[in-house]
């Protein structure tokens, strides 16, 4: 099976400090995404990275970063976090050579910026 | 451009009523692929099921069934005699471009199944 795990299930953090979502899948995957869901708007894509240390913005890249150092492992980063990145964050994780197209999803962590 | 729509924004059902989820879609693509994905209250989007434009049978597994139609641009999700465990979020999905993984995904159908 699948696994996608998420360092934080719930966080809580202050305007302006850096945050750090890590993660990590275990099948060997190539392909990572970092997801923002939101009432009313269903599941936006933030970066996705095809490849260690590749990486492609997605629709609403603006005040994220990402990281890719193994290819486990994805990182996503608010470098200065603000009220309004106070979101559901959920990771995913594909197998594009394997020609299903599905993603796997992590359990998501809810971060709220006070 | 890509899109997909779940006007349904909450669906309201009590036990053993038959329940259809819509999803209407735009693409501008011959081959694409049409998912639905389940979201409980735990969080992490569950895969249902994937479609690909050149097969338009229907789908049934247990209770749930896909109605797939080109002709109208339609992924409908039919769930049979619905349970309170069907109680979730579900989303509708297409990939963006033909050989890519990436998703463009509907706004999401909350589905409760009272007792």
């Amino acid at each position: 099976d699948v696994k996608v795990t998420q360092s934080s299930r719930y966080l809580v953090k202050r305007t302006g400090e850096k945050v750090f979502l890590e993660c990590v899948q275990d099948m060997d995957h190539e392909n990572m995404f970092w997801y923002r869901q939101d009432p009313g708007l269903g599941l936006r894509l933030i970066y996705f990275s095809y490849d260690v240390k590749m990486k492609e913005k997605g629709d609403i890249p603006e005040g994220y970063s990402v990281s890719r150092e193994k290819k486990e492992r994805f990182s996503l980063i608010l470098e200065s976090a603000s009220t309004n990145q106070t979101s559901m964050y959920l990771c995913a994780s594909s197998d594009l050579a394997g020609g299903t197209y599905e993603q796997y999803f992590g359990p998501g962590t809810r971060l709220t910026v006070t | 451009a890509q899109k997909v729509t779940q006007a349904q924004t909450e669906i309201s059902v009590v036990e053993k009523e038959d329940v259809t989820l819509d999803c209407v879609y735009e693409t501008r693509d011959t081959t694409y692929y049409l998912f639905w994905y389940k979201q409980p209250p735990s969080g992490e989007l569950v895969f249902l099921i994937r479609r690909n434009s050149f097969d338009e049978q229907n789908e049934i597994s247990g209770r749930y069934s896909w109605n797939f139609q080109k002709s109208t641009s339609s992924f409908n999700f039919t769930i049979t005699a619905s349970q309170v465990v069907d109680s979730a979020v579900y989303f509708c999905a297409l990939t963006r471009s033909y050989n890519t993984d990436k998703l463009i995904f509907g706004t999401g159908t909350r589905l409760q199944v009272f007792p």
